[in-house]
């Protein structure tokens, strides 16, 4: 079966500051990853997703995400963030034949001015 | 890129009645499409899987009377909330894929928040 684990529940950042959403996941096979970005209300965005090849992987609104297979990881970065940001992020993982995707808790992030 | 639309975004009714959501694939061929419930600040639990022209699966503990699904084209999946009471208020997301992109993408529709009085 296909989880994932978003450690942070809450986090924090200075407008300007750099960001780091965790994610860590379980499967059997090679996954396919992703993230979402949801506010308030709203509906889901992917930002990014990796599926094979360069294990850096760049999004839009400046996010990037790093997919570490020792570590199960990947892992969510942006240098410089904008108070736009803060919402609510989700990891998902999926790879199976049925489609279904495995979504984390979901982190969220505000930003301090 | 692909566009899911949802409608109602958001509706209010009474207890005892039902309540139809619609998803539609604006721009490509849902093979597939996925009912999910959100409660306030939880993530995403998957109900149902739908593939067109098929019957709906469903995840273990989702009430299939309850939450009828229909996937009766390549552009629209509805989910109807029967018999609706207080506790199915929440915030209900379609997604779809068309199993031509990329494996396992999925595209997400705006939700719909539902409110039962």
């Amino acid at each position: 079966a296909q989880s994932v684990t978003q450690p942070d529940i809450h986090i924090t950042v200075s407008e300007g500051a750099s960001l780091e959403l965790r994610c860590n996941y379980s499967y059997g096979a090679t996954p396919y990853l992703f993230w979402y970005v949801q506010s308030p209300g709203q509906g889901l965005q992917l930002l990014l997703k990796y599926f094979s090849g360069d294990t850096l992987v760049q999004g839009i609104k400046g996010f990037e995400a790093e997919f570490k297979r020792s570590q199960s990881s990947f892992n969510l970065r942006k240098p410089s963030v904008h108070w736009s940001d803060a919402a609510e992020y989700f990891c998902a993982v999926g790879g199976g034949g049925d489609y279904k995707l495995s979504f984390g808790a979901g982190t969220t992030v505000t930003v301090r001015a | 890129g692909a566009v899911v639309s949802q409608h109602p975004s958001r509706v209010i009714c009474k207890s005892g009645t039902s309540v139809k959501i619609e998803c539609r694939s604006l721009d490509f061929q849902a093979t597939t499409m996925f009912w999910y419930r959100q409660f306030p600040k939880k993530s995403l639990m998957l109900m149902a899987t739908s593939n067109e022209g098929s019957k709906a699966t469903y995840e273990q503990g989702v009430e299939k009377d309850k939450f009828l699904i229909n996937h009766a084209s390549l552009t629209l999946s509805t989910l109807t909330v029967t018999s609706a009471h207080p506790e199915d208020s929440s915030f209900y997301i379609c997604s779809a894929s068309s199993r031509e992109g990329p494996y396992n993408e999925q595209f997400f529709g705006p939700g719909t928040r539902l409110t039962v009085l």
